[in-house]
């Protein structure tokens, strides 16, 4: 079964600094979706990132990107210029053809000014 | 437009009450999917939808009742549910529940349930 790890339960970053939040997972499928997913306290989940498998290149959105390193099953985001809305519980998750998403436990940020 | 709507924000009920949950998105998505979560925790998916037929069900308490009248609707049925069952209920939607570049998940902001 597959299995999808964040090693770190938190994380606190000062503005304007740069975060990287880990993910690992686990699969035998070679064609699957990778996923960073935002919460903040009002509980909104809002996607932050996305990776293709077989994609070799690193997804970007403005100061959120992301190493992919596949051999290693490791999918990390990074935060630049972090913001204090940047605040939040990030989840990593996973999906393959005809499944719902497969959710790490999560990595609370904090932001301080 | 990536939105899901989810109605009502909060809900308040007694273990013998009879509630239900919607869930609405006008994204053309076929695929829609009800998940639980507890506070700290990652969402725990109940129940996914594909093409207006139920595709999965992870042994979900038949307490809990899903329903997908249209491919733009999907509601939960709720009866007789426990304390334990207070959490936040979010819905979401995806293009298909097959493999594609449009395989992204989109949320609604959830129903925050609480069971007295």
């Amino acid at each position: 079964a597959q299995t999808v790890t964040q090693s770190q339960p938190e994380m606190s970053v000062q503005e304007a600094e740069t975060v990287t939040l880990s993910c690992t997972y686990d699969t035998s499928e070679s064609d699957y979706y990778l996923f960073w997913y935002k919460q903040p306290p009002s509980r909104q989940m809002i996607l932050v990132i996305r990776q293709e498998a077989y994609k070799q290149q690193n997804a970007t959105e403005n100061r959120f990107s992301v190493n992919f390193q596949k051999a290693a099953k490791s999918f990390s985001l990074k935060i630049s210029d972090s913001q204090l809305g940047d605040a939040a519980m990030y989840f990593c998750a996973y999906r393959q053809a005809g499944t719902a998403l497969i959710f790490g436990k999560g990595t609370t940020l904090s932001v301080s000014s | 437009d990536t939105e899901v709507t989810q109605t009502p924000k909060h809900l308040v009920m007694g273990m013998t009450n009879k509630k239900s949950l919607k869930c609405e998105q006008h994204m053309g998505h076929r695929a829609m999917y009800w998940y639980k979560q507890k506070a700290k925790k990652p969402p725990e998916l109940m129940f996914v939808y594909s093409y207006e037929k139920l595709s999965i069900n992870e042994s979900v308490p038949s307490r809990f009742s899903p329903e997908c009248p249209n491919s733009s609707l999907l509601n939960l049925h709720l009866h007789a549910l426990q304390p334990e069952d207070s959490a936040l209920y979010l819905c979401a939607s995806s293009q298909t529940l097959t493999s594609g570049s449009t395989d992204t998940q989109y949320f609604g902001p959830g129903t925050r349930l609480t069971v007295l």
